[in-house]
């Protein structure tokens, strides 16, 4: 069955780094999602993106965020300069079409942010 | 703005009972409510949706109704067992097109042998 993936399953780094995540959605999807959980909360939506632009982004997707589809298969999230409160599980999703409201959602990036 | 409650944040019920769990929210009905299942340190994996036209919607031992009035929905599980133990997240969709998601802080469900 096809599945969305994320790597790294665990990501440490430095305050002030950047990072990227990456992730490849299902193949045939055409909307793809961030969200991210910190420890013990919710899920929150970061962005979603679609036909090679973000449709909606949340107030967190500040100017520190950004996500970019660099070839035909992955999707990328990358924050530029990282802090403390940016330590969360980052899940990637993707959904079919625009009247497919299933999302299917990856494993997760573990951010840890020292 | 939406706000999502799901009122028990732990239900501890017996193997072979009916398990119900609740989701509220305040404001405006969204076109689609959705129920997933989180297991610890996995990503959220879809069940079911119910449109606000629709009162009720049945996947095998799994039941959500619908009520826009109340502005609530109910999912159930019957003849529940210990692998249903999980977390079920309650998620509003807004919207007639494929967006974003609103997810409540979930119930933890444990199901005792």
């Amino acid at each position: 069955e096809p599945e969305v993936t994320q790597t790294p399953s665990h990501q440490v780094t430095q305050m002030g780094q950047e990072v990227i995540l990456r992730c490849v959605p299902i193949s045939n999807h055409l909307y793809f999602y961030w969200y991210r959980q910190i420890l013990g909360q919710k899920v929150e939506f970061l962005v979603s993106f679609y036909n090679n632009e973000i449709s909606e982004k949340s107030e967190i997707f500040d100017d520190q965020f950004s996500v970019e589809r660099p070839d035909g298969s992955n999707f990328t999230l990358k924050i530029r300069s990282t802090k403390l409160e940016d330590s969360a599980m980052y899940f990637c999703a993707s959904s079919e079409a625009e009247d497919s409201h299933e999302q299917f959602f990856g494993p997760g990036t573990r951010l840890t942010v020292l | 703005s939406q706000k999502i409650e799901q009122n028990s944040e732990a239900l501890n019920i017996q193997e072979g009972k009916t398990a119900t769990l609740t989701c509220n929210y305040t404001n405006y009905s969204p076109a689609y409510l959705q129920w997933y299942r989180q297991d610890p340190g996995r990503g959220p994996v879809f069940l079911l949706l119910i449109r606000e036209n629709e009162k009720e919607k049945r996947k095998e031992r799994l039941k959500v109704t619908f009520d826009t009035t109340l502005k609530q929905s109910l999912f159930h599980i019957t003849a529940s067992q210990p692998a249903d133990s999980a977390t079920y997240l309650c998620a509003l969709d807004m919207r007639s097109s494929a967006s974003k998601i609103i997810f409540g802080s979930g119930t933890r469900l444990s199901i005792r042998p």
